[in-house]
C-alpha cells in the first residue's frame, strides 16, 4: 500500500530565511513523487515532480526536493522564503508500476501550512 | 492557469435545492478526478474517470451524483445537500490514472 506523511502541520519561518517542509512516503513500487502548493481559496498548482529521474528535482518559485530512496523521504526546501510563498503545501504519491505504467490514484497528505513572517 | 476550468467558483444552495458543478479540460487528459476538501481534513477523493467510465467511488453518497459525457467534461450533480456537505470541490484531470494532475480552481460551495 502507498501513503505519505506529512511530519509538521504547520511551519513558520521569517522572510529571507530557509524553508524545510518534511515528507516521506510508503510504497512498494517506484514511486512518483509530487509536491502541490494551494493559496488560500485557489486550486492546487504543481510546484514539482520526482518520476524516477534526476533525484535532485526543481521545480517552481525557487523550490526543490530531493528523492532519497534510503530515507523514503522527499522534502520541499527553498533557501529564502518569501512572504508569497506563504500557503498550504501538499505532497503525493502515485505509485509506478516497472513497465513503466501507472496505476492507482494520486495519495495525498494531510498538508502542511507555511506562514512567513515579515 | 492550468488549463481545467471549473464553474461556478461559488455556490449557495438549500437542501432541497438540485444543482450542478461543471469541470473542463481540453488538456487531451483520460482521466479526471473530483475531489472534496474540507476545513481541517485531509483532502477526500470522491470519484474517479478513467476514458469516461467511473473507475472509482469513495463511497460517496447518493446525493452526489457525477456524470462524464465526453472525456473532456465532468459534472457533479448535487440533490438534498447537507450543512456538512460545505466543502470546496476540486476537479483535477490527468493524462492518465496517477500521473501528474492539475487542478481546477474549485468550487466552493455553502449549504445552507
Amino acid at each position: 500500500a502507498q501513503s505519505v506523511t506529512q511530519l509538521d502541520s504547520h511551519v513558520s519561518v521569517s522572510e529571507g530565511t530557509p524553508v524545510l517542509l518534511r515528507c516521506n512516503y510508503s510504497s512498494s513500487y517506484s514511486p512518483s513523487l509530487f509536491w502541490y502548493v494551494q493559496h488560500p481559496n485557489k486550486g492546487l498548482q504543481l510546484l514539482l515532480k520526482y518520476t524516477s529521474a534526476a533525484t535532485l528535482v526543481k521545480g517552481i518559485n525557487g523550490f526543490e526536493a530531493e528523492f532519497k530512496k534510503s530515507e523514503t523521504s522527499f522534502h520541499l526546501t527553498k533557501p529564502s522564503a518569501h512572504m508569497s510563498d506563504a500557503a498550504e503545501y501538499f505532497c503525493v504519491v502515485s505509485v509506478t508500476l516497472n513497465y513503466g505504467g501507472s496505476q492507482g490514484n494520486l495519495i495525498f497528505g494531510k498538508g502542511t501550512k507555511l506562514s512567513v513572517k515579515p | 492557469e492550468t488549463g481545467v476550468t471549473q464553474t461556478p467558483r461559488h455556490l449557495v444552495m438549500g437542501m432541497t435545492n438540485k444543482k450542478s458543478l461543471k469541470c473542463e479540460q481540453h488538456l487531451g487528459h483520460n482521466a479526471m478526478y473530483w475531489y472534496k476538501q474540507s476545513a481541517k481534513k485531509p483532502l477526500e477523493l470522491m470519484f474517479v474517470y478513467n476514458f469516461k467510465e467511473q473507475t472509482e467511488n469513495n463511497s460517496v453518497p447518493s446525493r452526489f451524483s457525477p456524470e462524464c459525457p465526453n472525456s473532456s467534461h465532468l459534472f457533479l450533480h448535487l440533490h438534498t445537500l447537507q450543512p456538512e456537505d460545505s466543502a470546496l470541490y476540486l476537479c483535477a484531470s490527468s493524462l492518465t490514472r496517477g500521473s501528474v494532475a492539475f487542478f481546477g480552481q474549485g468550487t466552493r460551495l455553502t449549504v445552507v
